[in-house]
Formats: C-alpha cells, sequence, structure tokens
C-alpha cells in the first residue's frame, strides 16, 4: 500500500513570495491533515478535511494561508505572501476517517526556509 | 497555553534497558492518546494508543500506561533497542507534544 505522498520535499524562497505544497492521501482515506511542524516543536495541526470538506481550521493563519481538497482526494497548501516565520517542516497526513482513535499516517514532509 | 506537555527535551538510556517517556495534558475530555515516533527527514509513524476507558495498553515491547486523576501518561520500552532512538510525540485530539528525544546508548 502507498503511503502518503508529498511534494515538494525542500523549498526555498524569498520572504513576500508564493509557495504552494501537494499532498496525496492514502488511498480510501476520507481524513486529511496539514501540519506545520517548527523547528523544537511538535506538529502544530492546520486545516482537517473530512473528504472535501473542511472540519477545522481554527488554527490556519487564513489572511495568508489557504488550503484545498478538490474531490476529496489530494490536497495543496499555499502561502502566500510567505513570512520568515513561516519557514518550517509543512506535514499531510491522512487517516481512514477522522475520529480520536484513528490513527494518522504522515507523509515525509516538505520543508520550507523562508530567507 | 499547551494542552498536550512533554516535559523533557531528551532522554539517554542505556541498550537493554527501560525507556520511560512522560506525557502530561490539561484537558479531561479527551478520551485517546497516541504516541508517535519519528526519525530524521521521515513524517511521524504510529507507534501505540490507549483510550481514557483503559489505564495501560501493550504491544509488544512498547507499553502506555494512562493516569486519569494525575492527567499523566507514559510510554514503556523495554528492553531498549538501538533503532528505538527517535523523536517520541504524544497526542490528543490532534494535538501534539513538543516531543522528546530518546537516545538509545550502546
Amino acid at each position: 500500500e502507498a503511503g502518503v505522498a508529498q511534494s515538494p520535499r525542500y523549498k526555498i524562497i524569498e520572504k513576500r513570495q508564493s509557495v504552494a505544497f501537494w499532498c496525496n492521501p492514502i488511498s480510501g482515506h476520507a481524513t486529511l491533515y496539514w501540519y506545520q511542524q517548527i523547528l523544537g516543536q511538535g506538529p502544530k495541526l492546520l486545516i482537517q478535511f473530512q473528504n472535501n470538506g473542511v472540519v477545522d481550521d481554527s488554527q490556519l493563519p487564513k489572511d495568508r494561508f489557504s488550503a484545498e481538497r478538490l474531490k476529496g482526494v489530494d490536497s495543496t497548501l499555499k502561502i502566500q505572501p510567505a513570512k520568515l516565520e513561516d519557514s518550517a517542516v509543512y506535514l499531510c497526513a491522512s487517516s481512514l476517517i477522522g475520529q480520536s482513535y484513528n490513527e494518522q499516517f504522515f507523509g515525509p514532509g516538505t520543508r520550507l526556509t523562508v530567507l | 497555553d499547551q494542552q498536550v506537555k512533554q516535559n523533557s527535551p531528551s532522554l539517554s538510556v542505556q541498550e537493554g534497558r527501560i525507556s520511560i517517556l512522560n506525557c502530561d495534558y490539561t484537558n479531561s475530555m479527551f478520551d485517546y492518546f497516541l504516541w508517535y515516533k519519528k526519525y530524521p527527514a521521515e513524517g511521524p509513524t504510529f507507534l501505540i494508543s490507549i483510550s481514557s476507558i483503559k489505564d495501560k495498553n501493550e504491544d509488544g515491547r512498547f507499553t502506555v500506561f494512562l493516569n486519569k486523576s494525575a492527567k499523566h501518561l507514559s510510554l514503556h520500552i523495554v528492553p531498549s533497542q538501538p533503532g528505538d532512538s527517535a523523536v517520541y510525540f504524544c497526542a490528543a485530539e490532534g494535538i501534539f507534544g513538543k516531543g522528546t528525544r530518546l537516545h538509545i546508548l550502546p
């Protein structure tokens, strides 16, 4: 079974530029998550999708971050414009359903450096 | 305010001994807790979980204990092996602790 795929693996941009990350979850997983992991911290949930609907985006900085999951499969996360403090690893995860007992399967992450 | 706390940034344990990783939480409504393990340049992988209605769950070398009155859980690894060297995260309801880096010494 293929795991969660993410691209790109690394991205370096200047502040105020835009960037987009892509995630393809495990086939059949209805729930998709985007996390931000700053160095030395645990992953912080940015947004959770159930199929193509948003379940929780309370911690997404909506003035600069946006995410979509068209057709309830793959997803993109965009930052526009980027700030220095957005430097982090962006992790995508998926689970069968979005219950608290469901283990999440994580992709390898995209390491973003904002200069 | 951190709802899931891992107060030990790192831990070193001799190979073959027991590793004990701790986690505290503040929200008594959490009903499930999960532990994840993370190697460098990889995403976290699920290790073991426990329901709030239980006080212990065991899977091979890994055991998680839950003390609801103290809002505390711990992950025990016995015996510790070199491949256990990684960062361990405690999580509940999608909220992760900061992680504990475990070093297994030869």
